[in-house]
């Protein structure tokens, strides 16, 4: 049972900007870093954004994240055929005292 | 650059256990935190548990307590998942993950890295 929710879908045209929500509650997304993972079909997770907003070396900067209060965002600009995946938030929990993800969203293009 | 193997996929019957292990390279262990995820055919991801260093302390989710144990080997850089009395719905591909390289190193912030996982089959 995932604690962070997330639309199951989200879709856009080559080129168009996408967002993905992820809500939770003060006591993971409200208190502690969000981290936000593509997973490609058949593949292991990969992190895009960690503490809210940093991007790893290697990832394009069209990957942005922000975070206001117990909600974050994920947002694709000039959403790629490549960018067809998986998107999954993540944060500790304070009150479960450990780490919990999002419900996943499936981002397709048009 | 960290790298993490994962063991080969295994079929185990109910009411058995599994060992899953992860070894990692081009770091050691005690500057890791180390995270195993699961993910049951179709779903999402699920955090099973984590082992920070820095804190010396392990971290299980309460679904699994009691059902989970997470070790590690520091001579061999090794980190081991075991998961008792198994169940058709244990049925997954189990990943390790750390937080120490592309994420900070404390178990809050997380995985940064992660393993090509290892397939579980829970069937008679």
């Amino acid at each position: 049972q995932s604690v962070l929710t997330q639309p199951p879908s989200a879709s856009g045209t080559p080129g168009q900007r996408v967002t993905i929500s992820c809500s939770g509650s003060s006591s993971n997304i409200g208190s502690n870093a969000v981290n936000w993972y593509r997973q490609l079909p058949g593949t292991a997770p990969k992190v895009l954004i960690y503490s809210n907003s940093q991007r790893p070396s290697g990832v394009p900067d069209r990957f942005s994240g922000s975070k206001s209060g117990t909600s974050a965002s994920l947002a694709i600009s000039g959403l790629q055929s490549e960018d067809e995946a998986d998107y999954y938030c993540a944060a500790w929990d304070d009150s479960l005292n450990g780490f919990v993800f999002g419900t996943g969203t499936k981002v397709t293009g048009l | 650059q960290v790298q993490l193997v994962q063991s080969g996929a295994v079929v185990v019957k109910p009411g058995a256990s599994v060992k899953v292990s992860c070894k990692i390279s081009g770091y050691t262990l005690t500057e890791l935190s180390i995270h195993w995820v699961r993910q049951a055919p179709g779903k999402g991801l699920e955090w099973m548990g984590g082992f920070d260093p820095g804190y010396d302390e392990t971290f299980y989710a309460q679904k699994f307590q009691g059902r989970v144990t997470i070790t590690e080997d520091t001579s061999t850089d090794t980190a081991y998942m075991e998961l008792s009395r198994l169940r058709s719905e244990d049925t997954a591909v189990y990943y390790c993950a750390t937080g120490g390289v592309v994420v900070p190193a404390p178990h809050f912030y997380g995985m940064g890295v992660w393993g090509p996982g290892t397939t579980v089959a829970v069937s008679s």
